[in-house]
């Protein structure tokens, strides 16, 4: 079983256009992030909930929303699409806020044309 | 200037032969630092995980040291595989926040 699941995988879509992902954990954790990967590889985080509460919220275009349904899902919401906003997101899952280990998705590639 | 510098960027190493990656941090003082590999195409994955007071933690083939003295972290990775080529990152946990660096690319060749 996947412990942390997100969907689609990869995403082509226009500028202007509104997408979403979708993530789920099976692992029982309370807390769950958004990370955005550009091409430098390097990681940064955009929102973390915990228990379905948002705790971080970085200086994200507010065009990205967050929604935490339960504490295993979080979604993400983009709209109006712009190609800086082309990377892969990562989905993780951790026992509490920022303690322990962050168990990553598989990503989801966004490619905006 | 980012808290957590990884080097080198990348690396290409043939098959069986050792290296070792650097990663020298600012943040301070620290909760803990982890090591984390990421595949191509994947999510990261944790290697390794250190506190202030370990000194070195192996996971196979994998060695990581610390040296709070002189905020530096070292991942060698012994006798490499095909299979160690991945993106390896270095990141410190202080309080609630985590510091990632922008990782070493490892490339191993047979």
């Amino acid at each position: 079983d996947t412990a942390v699941s997100q969907t689609p995988k990869y995403l082509v879509t226009q500028m202007g256009n509104d997408k979403s992902i979708k993530c789920e954990q099976n692992l029982g954790h309370d807390t769950m992030y958004w990370y955005k990967q550009d091409s430098k590889k390097f990681l940064k985080i955009m929102f973390s909930y915990n228990n379905k509460e948002l705790i971080i919220n970085e200086t994200v275009p507010n065009r990205f929303s967050p929604k935490s349904p339960d504490k295993a899902h979080l979604n993400l919401h983009i709209n109006s699409l712009e190609l800086g906003d082309s990377a892969v997101y990562f989905c993780a899952s951790s026992q509490g806020p920022y303690t322990g280990e962050l168990f990553f998705g598989e990503g989801s590639r966004l490619t905006v044309l | 200037k980012n808290q957590v510098e990884q080097s080198p960027q990348s690396l290409i190493i043939l098959e069986g032969k050792n290296c070792t990656l650097q990663c020298n941090y600012t943040v301070s003082p620290f909760s803990n630092l982890r090591w984390y590999k990421q595949d191509t195409g994947r999510g990261p994955v944790s290697l390794t995980i250190m506190t202030f007071s370990e000194n070195t933690k192996s996971n196979g083939r994998y060695t990581a040291t610390l040296d709070a003295d002189t905020k530096q972290s070292s991942l060698h990775i012994t006798a490499s595989q095909l299979s160690d080529s991945a993106s390896y990152i270095c990141v410190v946990s202080r309080d609630y926040k985590l510091s990632f660096g922008a990782g070493t690319t490892v490339t191993v060749r047979a």
